[in-house]
This record gives C-alpha cells, structure tokens and sequence, in this order.
C-alpha cells in the first residue's frame, strides 16, 4: 500500500543549529515529493517539491530537501534556523497527478 | 487576485444538521480538492475534481458530497453532520494537477460538530 511516514512528531532545535526533518514513502515508482509548512492557524505553504532530476532541491526560506530512491526518503534541511522557523511541517507525497497524500506531520520548536 | 477563498472560517452545528463549505478560486485553475486535517494525522483527501462537472473521491470521502458546476466553485457538503467530522477544512486548487504545479490552499475552515 502506498504511505508516507514522518517519524518524528516533535522536534526542538536550538535557534542557529541545523534541522533535519525525516520522511519515508513507500511506493513501487517514483511519486512527485513536496514539503509543506504550516504556522499556528494559518494554511499550508509550499516550502520545496521534486518531480525529476537533481536529487537535491533549493526552496525558499533556506530549506533544502534530498531524494534518495534506494532509501525512498526525501529529506528536508536547514543549515541554521531562526525563530520563525517554528511551525509544522508536512511532507507530501503525489501517488498520481491528483492525489496527494500527507504525512502526519513534524512540530518544529525553536529555543532562544 | 484573491487566490483560494474559504467560507465560513469558523462553524459550530449540531449533529444531524447539514451544511455546505465554500471554496471558490479566481485563478482558472482546473483542479480542485478539499482535505481534512486532524490532529496527528495530517490532511486527508475528501474529494477532488479535475474540471467543471468531473469529480472523485479521496482517501475520506463518506458523509460528504461534493459537485462542480463552474470552474471557479467547489463546495463540500455535510448531509448529516456527526462528531467524527469535527476537523479543519482545507480546500486546495492547482492549474491542472500535481506534476508540475504547485497547490495553492485556502485558510481553511474550522468546523465543530456537537
């Protein structure tokens, strides 16, 4: 069956330290992977996706995102995060052209 | 340009009563869909719909119906509202579908069921 897993529910990371945020799929092909944020009330933001090519996609906010076909994983990055960076974040992943289908989720805590 | 409008952005009913969520885009986008989103479980795909008077279920589809008359409108209806449907909406739109294209939301609705 078709899945994607973020094994992390909660993650806090130091304000100025790396981030990384996990995400497993599990499909025969390879779908279209997005990463979506989400703040408090408000709807999501498309941070990054992949469809083909270069492995290691730029997005916006400093994030950065690595697909790896033989660990089907598509990685998200932050080399140094700021406060604004805590959020929920989402990886997404389209099975076809019209289905997508989300992870549970990672909350992002950003300490002083 | 007011991109993907949800209405309304709060809503309480009681069970058993009926409703239609809103969703209307202005950017002649193709693809439409409408997501719950439940805490630790992410969003889940409701219905979705790939043009005027196309649509098709998700991975959550009963207990809601949807249709798609025009292009820039996609409501969700809630025939007889339960508890288990207490969620946040979200309602989704890209220019045709998923390759290729980037899905604009909505800010979503929130909707308590007594």
């Amino acid at each position: 069956a078709q899945s994607v897993t973020q094994p992390d529910i909660h993650i806090t990371v130091s304000e100025g330290a790396s981030l990384e945020l996990r995400c497993n799929y599990s499909y025969g092909a390879t779908p279209y992977l997005f990463w979506y944020v989400q703040s408090p009330g408000q709807g999501l933001q498309l941070l990054l996706k992949y469809f083909s090519g270069d492995t290691l996609v730029q997005g916006i906010k400093g994030f950065e995102a690595e697909f790896k076909r033989s660990q089907s994983s598509f990685n998200l990055r932050k080399p140094s995060v700021h406060w604004s960076d805590a959020a929920e974040y989402f990886c997404a992943v389209g099975f076809n052209d019209y289905k997508l289908s989300f992870g549970a989720g990672t909350t992002v805590t950003v300490r002083a | 340009n007011a991109g993907v409008t949800q209405t309304p952005k709060f809503q309480v009913l009681k069970t058993g009563q009926s409703m239609t969520l809103q969703c209307a885009q202005d950017m002649n986008h193709e693809y439409m869909s409408w997501y719950r989103q439940d805490p630790g479980m992410g969003l889940r795909l409701i219905h979705y719909s790939v043009g005027a008077g196309i649509t098709d279920q998700g991975e959550v589809p009963n207990g809601y119906n949807v249709s798609r008359s025009t292009t820039e409108d996609f409501p969700l209806r809630l025939l007889s509202a339960a508890p288990s449907q207490t969620s946040v909406y979200f309602c989704a739109s890209s220019y045709r579908g998923l390759s290729n294209e980037k899905l604009f939301f909505g800010s979503g609705t929130q909707l308590s069921v007594l």
